[in-house]
């Protein structure tokens, strides 16, 4: 059972190239969010989504973009990549108990380096 | 906007000493959640607290939910260095669905 797997787990990308990190989940829950992590400090909500075909923007979405057609694929989307994009990403998947109880589930994480 | 204030972002204790964080918002939970991160890691779920005036106890670690529910605290009693790490607190709010925002996170260090 892989849970929530996110790829890749380190990526350097130059200045104004773009990518997309992966964010798959085997679980079958509705919810799902990427997060961006600054060294020390807290996560900061980019996108989440309810379901399929439905995102939402969070609390930092500019400069990134999400789809979501299937219950288990989530991509964040890196456009025109800017050193401060440069952070660790996270991908969630929310557990049963409703939409503010359930439990977060996370990937490992990626590391990416815009220089 | 909804925003969580995190407090203090750090802490530096030695080992036995008791300590507590804070998490407030100028809006109401429906529920708040607290988390503890490790180096490298993602977060990992402590406790949800979703009924005003609740109180969790887990081990040495206590949660509160204040009445109003616009705020949360987590004590622990005689820490230890294993309690090191970062400690999170996210809340849901009524009418933004699914959305779940995280504070600045405390930053903690206990000391042998």
């Amino acid at each position: 059972n892989a849970g929530v797997t996110q790829t890749p787990k380190f990526r350097i990308l130059k200045i104004g190239q773009s990518m997309t990190l992966q964010c798959t989940q085997d679980m079958n829950h509705n919810y799902m969010y990427w997060y961006r992590q600054d060294p020390g400090m807290g996560l900061k909500l980019i996108y989440y989504s309810v379901g399929a075909g439905i995102t939402d923007k969070g609390e930092v979405p500019n400069g990134y973009n999400v789809s979501r057609s299937t219950t288990e694929d989530f991509p964040l989307r890196l456009e025109l990549a800017a050193p401060s994009q440069t952070s660790v990403y996270f991908c969630a998947v929310k557990g049963a108990g409703g939409a503010g109880t359930g439990e977060l589930f996370f990937g490992e994480g990626s590391r990416l380096t815009v220089l | 906007t909804q925003l969580l204030e995190q407090s203090p972002q750090f802490l530096s204790i030695q080992e036995g000493e008791n300590l507590t964080v804070y998490c407030n918002s100028s809006s109401v939970f429906s529920s708040l959640q607290w988390y503890r991160q490790e180096p490298g890691e993602g977060p990992v779920l402590l406790v949800t607290v979703v009924t005003g005036g609740e109180v969790k106890k887990l081990k040495r670690l206590t949660f509160q939910f204040g009445d109003a529910r616009k705020d949360s605290s987590l004590h622990i009693t005689a820490a230890q260095p294993g309690d090191t790490g970062l400690y999170l607190c996210a809340g849901a709010f009524y009418n933004q669905g699914g959305k779940l925002i995280f504070g600045q996170g405390t930053e903690l260090s206990v000391k042998p």
